[in-house]
């Protein structure tokens, strides 16, 4: 079984501040993380994935994550803040078990950046 | 256009009419979801589709079906519907392995 929590369902960030969202996931088997980004009434978009290769990933629009198997999280951070960057971000899992044939993700986390 | 497109984007319903929301790709991607996404829940998966002729149930396919003849399409009908149903759903679709998996828009469906 896999499983995505991400803590805190709205986050409040000011221009130029430090943006970090969590995530924490839970998997039998290694797992294979994604941060998706929605933009609204869009639909999501790939940020980054971890797939066992380099354990910090970078993405696009300056954000990255780093997975930590020992903390079992993958948080997302963003050195500072664009207004661009208001929209609301999903975790996901999937692993090798069942053929990677599912993809679960957390509940979104809404970030609003302040002027 | 290349890409994975939905229609309707938007539709009114009422209790127990029959839906169905379409979902195109044009990458001749294996694998096709839908996922529903509501307020609290993030995205869950109704169902999935291997390759053509295969289905498969996600987390909530109680009142939904789908079919998938070809590989570029993935309708999703619910054949009575209530207003439960009301929601917003995604069609992805990806190739096999762990990559990245492609959305559509989005289709708003409500149910009166």
């Amino acid at each position: 079984a896999q499983s995505v929590t991400q803590l805190g369902s709205h986050v409040s960030v000011s221009e130029g501040a430090l943006v970090l969202l969590r995530c924490n996931y839970s998997s039998s088997v290694p797992p294979y993380l994604f941060w998706y980004v929605q933009y609204p009434n869009q639909g999501l978009q790939l940020l980054l994935k971890y797939t066992s290769a380099a354990t910090l990933v970078k993405g696009i629009n300056g954000f990255e994550a780093e997975f930590k198997k020992s903390e079992t999280s993958f948080h997302l951070t963003k050195p500072s803040a664009h207004m661009s960057d208001a929209a609301e971000y999903f975790c996901a899992v999937t692993s090798n078990s069942g053929g990677y044939q599912k993809v679960t993700f957390g509940t979104g986390t809404k970030l609003q950046v302040i002027p | 256009d290349a890409g994975i497109t939905q229609s309707p984007r938007y539709k009114i319903t009422e209790t127990g009419r029959q839906v169905t929301l379409m979902c195109h790709q044009t990458w001749s991607h294996s694998y096709m979801f839908w996922y529903r996404q509501d307020l609290g829940h993030g995205l869950r998966l109704i169902y999935y589709s291997a390759a053509a002729d295969i289905t498969d149930k996600g987390e909530v396919p109680d009142g939904y079906v789908v079919s998938r003849s070809k590989t570029e399409n993935f309708p999703l009908t619910l054949e009575s519907a209530t207003r439960s149903q009301t929601s917003v759903y995604f069609c992805a679709s990806r190739n096999r392995g762990p990559g990245e998996l492609f959305f559509g828009e989005g289709s708003r469906l409500t149910v009166l």
